[in-house]
């Protein structure tokens, strides 16, 4: 069962469009929301996080937004650059249970020039 | 440059071969994770060790072991491998519980 779902699997967008990619948690204990970034024959890398004390967080053109409530959260990426083509996952993690995280299925971004 | 060193980066292996995957980071963090990635599912932690000496089973253990005998190196271990533990093995470390985690480049493993 996966605990944190993501959509969509692919998305394709025009340079300076906006890419969307959803996320969708079940656990409440869940309180560190990162987003990776990961190029083909790379590791992911850490491109922003949040905590569920605030409902969104800005860093450049990535932008998550966050909705305890629903148990949802989302990450903005406006102006879409070529250089953004890759692939994005959401995670999860208990912050007192050691930050082990647990990772949406990714979402395969491709910004056409 | 600082970071995390995965070898082989690449291993074609034959079913019930055994295989250790290494992992070294040189950034002295005390927590280290081991992940497995499939399309569509994304990426599975299979064991992790929030500190040398210790370690835990993650969300797919099956099959792996881990060690930690010191700070820097923590290798995987399939003692049999099967098919199905065709996979890209990544290898991530932290320096503690609130601090985001660093990955490697992984290891594209195939089990024949």
């Amino acid at each position: 069962q996966q605990q944190v779902k993501q959509s969509p699997q692919s998305l394709i967008v025009q340079k300076g469009g906006i890419s969307i990619i959803n996320c969708a948690y079940e656990n409440t204990a869940f309180d560190y929301f990162p987003w990776y970034q990961q190029f083909p024959g790379k590791g992911p890398a850490l491109l922003i996080a949040i905590r569920p004390d605030v409902s969104e967080k800005k860093e450049g053109r990535f932008t998550i937004s966050f909705n305890k409530s629903a148990k949802q959260f989302s990450l903005h990426i406006m102006d879409s650059q070529p250089g953004d083509s890759a692939t994005y996952f959401c995670a999860a993690s208990i912050e007192t249970s050691g930050s082990r995280l647990t990772f949406g299925e990714g979402t395969q971004l491709t910004v056409n020039p | 440059t600082a970071g995390i060193t995965q070898a082989p980066t690449s291993q074609i292996l034959a079913a019930g071969r055994s295989m250790t995957l290494r992992c070294t980071q040189d950034m002295r963090h005390n927590a280290m994770y081991w992940y497995r990635q499939d399309l569509g599912l994304g990426l599975r932690l299979i064991h992790y060790s929030n500190t040398a000496g210790t370690t835990g089973k993650g969300e797919v253990p099956d099959g792996y072991s881990v060690s930690r005998a010191n700070t820097d190196d923590f290798p995987l271990t399939l003692a049999s491998a099967v098919p199905s533990q065709t996979s890209v093995y990544f290898c991530a470390s932290s320096g503690s519980s609130n601090q985001p985690q660093h990955f490697g480049d992984g290891t594209r493993l195939s089990i024949l």
